[in-house]
C-alpha cells in the first residue's frame, strides 16, 4: 500500500485530456511539501515530468501540466500523443515516515 | 550530458551479498547529493538511501536499514550500494538518481542494475 494513493490506470484518446491525481496526508503533500512527477516509458528508468508542483524541466512539452491543493495533486496532460503511454509516478517527502513516498504509478493507455 | 552508469547487479542467494555501482559523468559529481532507488518486477518505485555531497550523511528507507550502506568515492566520480543480508524481497531493479535539493525531486536517473535474491 503506496503512502501517496494514485488510480492504477487511465486512458484517452489521441488528442484528448487526462488527469492522474495523487493523494496524500496531513504528513506529507498536507504538510507542504512539494509534489513531483516522473514518466516511466516501458522498459526504461524514470524520467522527471514535473517538479515542485508545477514546474516542467526544460525539453518537457507544455502539453504537460502539474497542480497541488490541500493534501492531493494532479498531473495534466493535454493533446494525448501515442509516445505519452506510459507509466506516470508522483513523488513527495513525509515527515513522519523521514523518508521520499511515491504514488503506486498509474499506467495510462493511449486508446 | 549527464551520465549515470549502473553496475554490479545479478543473481544472489538470501543472506549473500552484493556491490552496486554508479559511475556518474556530465556534472560535477562532488556538488550533488544522490539517491537509490528501487523498482520490484512489475511494482512502483521505492526509495532506498540517500547520501550528501561529501558523503558525510546517509538516510536510509526502514526496510533496508541497518543492512544496506551507502557510499561515495568523489575521486572516482563513483557510487557505492553495499547490500548485505539479502530477501526475496529485495529482488528489484536498483536506480542511482541524482539530488539536487536534498530530497525533493531526482532530476537524471541512470538505466538500473537489476538484482534478483532467490534460492
Amino acid at each position: 500500500q503506496s503512502v501517496l494513493t494514485q488510480p492504477p490506470s487511465v486512458s484517452g484518446a489521441p488528442g484528448q485530456r487526462v488527469t492522474i491525481s495523487c493523494t496524500g496526508s496531513s504528513s506529507n503533500i498536507g504538510a507542504g511539501y512539494d509534489v513531483h512527477w516522473y514518466q516511466q516509458l516501458p522498459g526504461t528508468a524514470p524520467k522527471l515530468l514535473i517538479y515542485d508542483n508545477s514546474d516542467r524541466p526544460s525539453g518537457v512539452p507544455d502539453r504537460f501540466s502539474g497542480s497541488k491543493s490541500a493534501t492531493s495533486a494532479s498531473l495534466a496532460i493535454a493533446g494525448l500523443q501515442a509516445e505519452d503511454e506510459a507509466d506516470y509516478y508522483c513523488q513527495s517527502y513525509d515527515r513522519s515516515l523521514s523518508a521520499v513516498v511515491f504514488g503506486g504509478g498509474t499506467k495510462l493507455t493511449v486508446l | 550530458e549527464v551520465q549515470l552508469v549502473e553496475s554490479g547487479g545479478g543473481f544472489v542467494q538470501p543472506g549473500g551479498s552484493l556491490r552496486l555501482s554508479c559511475a556518474a559523468s556530465g556534472f560535477t559529481f562532488s556538488n550533488y547529493a544522490m539517491t537509490w532507488v528501487r523498482q520490484a518486477p512489475g511494482k512502483g518505485l521505492e526509495w532506498v538511501s540517500v547520501i550528501s555531497s561529501d558523503g558525510v550523511n546517509t538516510y536510509y528507507a526502514a526496510s533496508v536499514k541497518g543492512r544496506f550502506t551507502f557510499s561515495r568515492d568523489n575521486s572516482k566520480n563513483t557510487l557505492y550500494l553495499q547490500m548485505n543480508s539479502l530477501r526475496a524481497e529485495d529482488t528489484a531493479t536498483y536506480y542511482c538518481a541524482r539530488d539536487p535539493r536534498w530530497l525533493q525531486n531526482f532530476d537524471y536517473w541512470g538505466q538500473g542494475s537489476p538484482v534478483t535474491v532467490s534460492s
